[in-house]
Order: structure tokens, then sequence, then C-alpha cells
């Protein structure tokens, strides 16, 4: 069975500093990775996902997230953190092909301090 | 882009009563949905995949006699929390895609959060 381990739970940064988010995931097969994020009262959003190709995905807000393939591996990261960062981040995981299920880390709380 | 809107946002009810949740897609048709429920501080945990026109898939140690789920038609899945007791309390978020063309992500649905007392 898949699974998908976030390894920090709760994040607190100073503005401007940098962001590296852990995620591994266990799946037997290829897959499309994504990150979520849901900031405080609103709905789930897509940050970026990788489906194939290059493994260093750019998504909005000047987030990017690598895949290693040999590591089971996709962090995201930011260079420089803003306040407006403060949220919870989903890692997520899906068998190839769209709309199917995702199976979701635990989440990382992010607080950005100013 | 594409929106999926859920309804109601928060519900509270005594304990015994049926509670049942929309999940519409706006602006595309899905013929999947998925339904999650998440817990305080913990993951979203997929419950099943609604299927337009078929029974839905459940998953291990979900009851599908407890959470019914009926998908009427290309816009819209209902899920209902029947009988619900306060261990059912919990955050309920559904999910779709529009059609496969390149690997539509999903979009999610604001969630509702059901408490029974």
């Amino acid at each position: 069975a898949q699974s998908v381990s976030q390894h920090n739970h709760h994040v607190i940064l100073s503005e401007a500093a940098s962001l590296e988010l852990g995620c591994n995931y266990s799946y037997g097969g290829t897959v499309n990775l994504f990150w979520y994020v849901q900031y405080p009262g609103q709905h789930l959003q897509l940050l970026l996902k990788y489906f194939s190709g290059d493994p260093l995905v750019k998504g909005i807000k000047g987030f990017e997230a690598e895949f290693i393939k040999s590591k089971f591996s996709f962090n995201l990261r930011k260079p420089s953190v803003q306040w407006s960062d403060t949220a919870e981040y989903f890692c997520a995981v899906g068998p190839t092909g769209g709309g199917n299920k995702l199976t979701f880390g635990t989440g990382t709380q992010l607080k950005v301090e100013l | 882009g594409a929106v999926v809107s859920q309804h109601p946002s928060w519900v509270i009810c005594k304990s015994g009563t049926s509670v049942k949740i929309e999940c519409r897609s706006l602006d595309f048709q899905a013929t999947t949905m998925f339904w999650y429920r998440q817990f305080p501080k913990q993951s979203l945990m997929l419950m099943a995949t609604s299927n337009e026109g078929s029974k839905a898939t459940y998953e291990q140690g979900v009851e599908k006699d407890k959470f019914l789920i009926n998908h009427a038609s290309l816009t819209l899945s209902t899920l209902t929390v029947t009988s619900a007791h306060p261990e059912d309390s919990s955050f309920y978020i559904c999910s779709a895609s529009p059609p496969d063309r390149e690997n539509q992500p999903q979009h999610f649905g604001d969630g509702t959060r059901l408490s029974i007392l």
C-alpha cells in the first residue's frame, strides 16, 4: 500500500528565511506527486505537481519541488518565505492517470514570523 | 479555473441524526469524485470514490452503510452520514477533477465541519 511521510510537523521561520519541507513516499508503481497548501480557513489549493519530465518543478508563489526518484522524495522548497506563506502544507501521491485518488501525508504546519 | 463547491460548510446536530453533504463541480463534469475525512492535526484520509452512474468504491475500514454516497449526476455527489454519533464528528472534504486530458490535478471543496452532540 502506498504511504506518504512528511517529517516536519511544525516549522517556524522568520521572514526571508529559506524553506525546505521533506516528503517521502512509498508506492509500487509510477506516480504523480503533488504539494497542496491550505491557508487558514480556506480549502486545499494546488501548489505544484509533478507528472513527468524535468524533476525540478516550479509552482505558484515562488515554490518549487524536486523529484528524486532514487530517494522516493519530493521535497518542497522556497528560497525566501513571507508571512503570507503561513499555512499547512500537504504532500500527496497518486498513481499516474489524472483524477485518481490521492494518498496524503500528515501535513506540515508552517508559521512565518515577522 | 475549476471549482468544487461543498455544502453545508458547518453542521451541528444531535446524535442519531442523518446528515447529507453535497459536493458540486461548478464548471466541469466529473464522472469521479472523492470523499475524504480529516481529523484534527491529521492528514486527509480517503473514504470512498464516488462514481457517476454506479456504486461508490469504499476504502478499507469505511462502513458503506454508515456513509452513503450517491453520484446522481455528472456535477453532484452526496455523502450522507447516517445515524451520526459523536465519533463521526470530523471535517469532510470532497474533490474532483476535470476529465483527464493532461493529468488534471484534483480540486477540493471547502470542506464540511460536522459536529455531533
